[in-house]
């Protein structure tokens, strides 16, 4: 089956500074990358997905982009706010699979004033 | 106002015990899923269902059941058999295939 890692488990940056998480996965035929953000003591959401048939996406301050040879997926956060702070989770997802993703471990992202 | 519904938000079992979490969708969205959520594990998931009377293992199953007769609900039974029970259990659903998953606020289960 699918297996996502992602790095870093945490990660401090100070406000206005760029913050980076980074995913691999394992199969080959994922085509689906949903980033979800937790904020504390509340439910995970959607920011931005990207599927296999572009390699970058962007929505005003986040953006994802995608290496299917390298079979990696980062998310990029330019200006970072302190509501940016929060666990992020990435995902991978295959057609035909059920939408049955696999998530990655999170990364616990604090945005430092 | 469309969403989904996770109860109750705290849970005490005592071991031993069966206990039963539920969720509710007024999405009208097919497909359903549970995930358990534990410290530095992310989301694991459990069970899915992709239509009513219809679900599919996950891959942590053991301990737990499902079921699907109502396209808006998908309760899930945490059995005595679960070894490991104290977790935070988070319900969602989606329109479709690889499409965007909405969660509900999720149920702490406790073990005592």
């Amino acid at each position: 089956g699918e297996n996502v890692e992602q790095h870093p488990s945490t990660l401090s940056v100070q406000e206005g500074d760029s913050a980076v998480i980074k995913c691999t996965y394992s199969d080959s035929a994922s085509n689906y990358f949903p980033w979800y953000k937790q904020e504390l003591g509340k439910r995970p959401q959607l920011i931005i997905d990207i599927r296999s048939n572009v390699g970058e996406k962007k929505d005003q301050r986040i953006a994802v982009t995608l290496n299917k040879t390298a079979k990696h997926f980062s998310l990029h956060i330019t200006e970072t706010q302190p509501e940016d702070s929060a666990v992020y989770f990435c995902a991978g997802g295959v057609t035909g699979g059920g939408n049955k993703l696999t998530f990655g471990t999170g990364t616990q992202l604090k945005v430092e004033l | 106002d469309g969403g989904i519904t996770q109860s109750p938000k705290y849970l005490f079992r005592k071991e031993g015990q069966n206990v039963t979490l539920s969720c509710e969708q007024n999405l009208n969205h097919d497909a359903m899923y549970w995930y358990r959520q534990d410290p530095g594990q992310g989301l694991r998931l459990i069970y899915y269902s992709q239509i009513v009377n219809d679900f599919q293992k996950g891959d942590i199953a053991e301990g737990y059941s499902v079921s699907r007769e109502k396209k808006e609900s998908f309760p899930l039974t945490v059995t005595s058999a679960q070894k490991n029970p104290t977790a935070f259990y988070l319900c969602a659903s989606s329109l479709g295939e690889n499409t965007e998953a909405f969660f509900g606020q999720g149920t702490r289960l406790t073990v005592v």
